[in-house]
């Protein structure tokens, strides 16, 4: 199992170019999210998929696109840089699972954007 | 989901009990506390989670008291390699793979 990846692991964008961030996980899981850390900040979450065709907004979603057409894969598009988004992006994926149970959340390794 | 204050930072000696505060004086019935951690830029790590009941396993335990409004998590022999940052985040019964992260709590841990 690879678990959660994520690519690229960097990238450096002009202001107005955009960019899909790649997520892919290979445990099955219904449920996946991606979030962003900017310096000395906790993870906020930008947007989140329940299942295939089927997303939804988080805390800060402005300036972002997500789809969901596998249980694989999430990407995250840029439409068009911005400064503000320069930040490390985490991808996260977890199984459904019952009420109560673990249901962690598996992060991949992040990809670290700037935007000049 | 229920909003949670942690201090901002904490030391440990080596080999010591580090034990990590968080009050949710908002956590509804039905809400869980989870803890997770990040160690430098990696992606957060899941350690442990509760309803009401203390929890324990391999990396930790989970005190939650008995009105719900606060919990403590202990490592309870840290090492260097327990630096990191510590999220406690509250949440739901109805998993959608959502996580609210605060700021959480630098824990240092000093040889």
């Amino acid at each position: 199992n690879a678990g959660v990846t994520q690519t690229p692991k960097f990238q450096v964008l002009k202001t107005g170019q955009s960019m899909t961030l790649q997520c892919a996980q290979d445990m099955n899981h219904e449920y996946m999210s991606w979030y962003r850390q900017d310096p000395g900040m906790g993870l906020r979450l930008i947007h989140y998929s329940v299942g295939a065709g089927i997303t939804d907004q988080g805390e800060v979603p402005n300036g972002y696109n997500v789809s969901r057409s596998t249980t694989e894969d999430f990407p995250l598009r840029l439409l068009s840089a911005a400064p503000s988004q320069t930040s490390v992006y985490f991808c996260a994926s977890s199984s459904s699972g019952t009420s109560g149970s673990r249901n962690e959340q598996f992060f991949g390794p992040g990809t670290r954007l700037t935007v000049l | 989901d229920a909003k949670t204050t942690q201090p901002p930072s904490m030391d440990c000696a080596e080999g010591r009990a580090a034990n990590l505060p968080c009050n949710h004086s908002t956590i509804s019935g039905n809400e869980y506390v989870y803890w997770y951690r990040q160690i430098h830029s990696q992606g957060p790590q899941y350690i442990i989670h509760g309803l009401k009941n203390n929890e324990t396993n391999e990396m930790a335990s989970l005190i939650i008291t008995e009105d719900r409004k606060s919990s403590t998590l202990i490592l309870p022999h840290a090492t260097l390699r327990d630096t990191a940052v510590y999220y406690c985040i509250v949440r739901g019964s109805g998993n959608t793979g959502k996580l609210i992260f605060g700021q959480g709590t630098t824990l240092q841990v000093k040889p």
